[in-house]
């Protein structure tokens, strides 16, 4: 099956300083990307979409400002949480698809905490 | 907008026993595909099952398979012969089918954690 990875895993970072989350496609291409964020006991909540080439979309309340995202290939979409503060530790998950396919494949997610 | 509903945020079950987990939608398009995805501590999210909506058979993958009522919009989801590694997080998954599938995400339900008792 289709495999996507996320680097690191887990990052402790200090309030102030940016963090940037790599999501890759490992053995297809994916012009779409998604980038999710779930709090402890809670279900997956979509952020953006990340479109290969073009701007991402931001779901309703996500700051575009505070979480960049960048796709530049069809294999490598991040995430920066730029200024981190306390309450954006959480732990964070992309997804994609081989395109054409409506399967979607996760990555094991990043756990972020910034201190 | 699409919403998946699971109205139990907790289950148990007996080891070797059978469970059932509920799953609504509600979407005013026909064609469209289901999930269910189950997250064990580790947070991996792991396909255990798909539905296609056109498809009026149930989807059945070794001791899980789908109760899909597409008319009462309902799809749920059979645990036979539980096993302690069945415990996790499973939540509820709607894809539209419109455009382009591969543009868009998922729409989760709000997961059901269920135990597994030995």
């Amino acid at each position: 099956g289709a495999v996507v990875s996320q680097h690191p895993s887990w990052v402790i970072c200090k309030s102030g300083t940016s963090v940037k989350i790599e999501c890759r496609s490992l053995d297809f291409q994916a012009t779409t990307m998604f980038w999710y964020r779930q709090f402890p006991k809670q279900s997956l909540m979509l952020m953006a979409t990340s479109n290969e080439g073009s701007k991402a979309t931001y779901e309703q309340g996500v700051e575009k400002d505070k979480f960049l995202i960048n796709h530049a290939s069809l294999t490598l979409s991040t995430l920066t949480v730029t200024s981190a503060h306390p309450e954006d530790s959480s732990f964070y998950i992309c997804s994609a698809s081989p395109d054409g396919s409506y399967e979607q494949y996760f990555g094991p997610g990043t756990r972020l905490t910034v201190t | 907008a699409q919403t998946v509903t699971q109205s139990q945020p907790e289950m148990s079950v007996q080891e070797a026993e059978t469970v059932t987990l509920s799953c609504t939608y509600d979407t005013s398009e026909s064609d469209y595909y289901l999930f269910w995805y189950k997250q064990p501590p580790s947070r991996q999210m792991i396909l255990v099952i798909r539905q296609e909506a056109y498809k009026q058979q149930n989807a059945t993958e070794n001791r899980f398979s789908v109760n899909f009522q597409k008319a009462a919009k309902s799809f749920s989801l059979k645990i036979s012969d539980s096993q302690l590694g069945d415990a996790a997080m499973y939540f509820c998954a709607y894809r539209t089918t419109i455009q382009d599938s591969g543009n868009t995400p998922l729409v989760f339900g709000k997961g059901t954690r269920l135990s597994v008792i030995a």
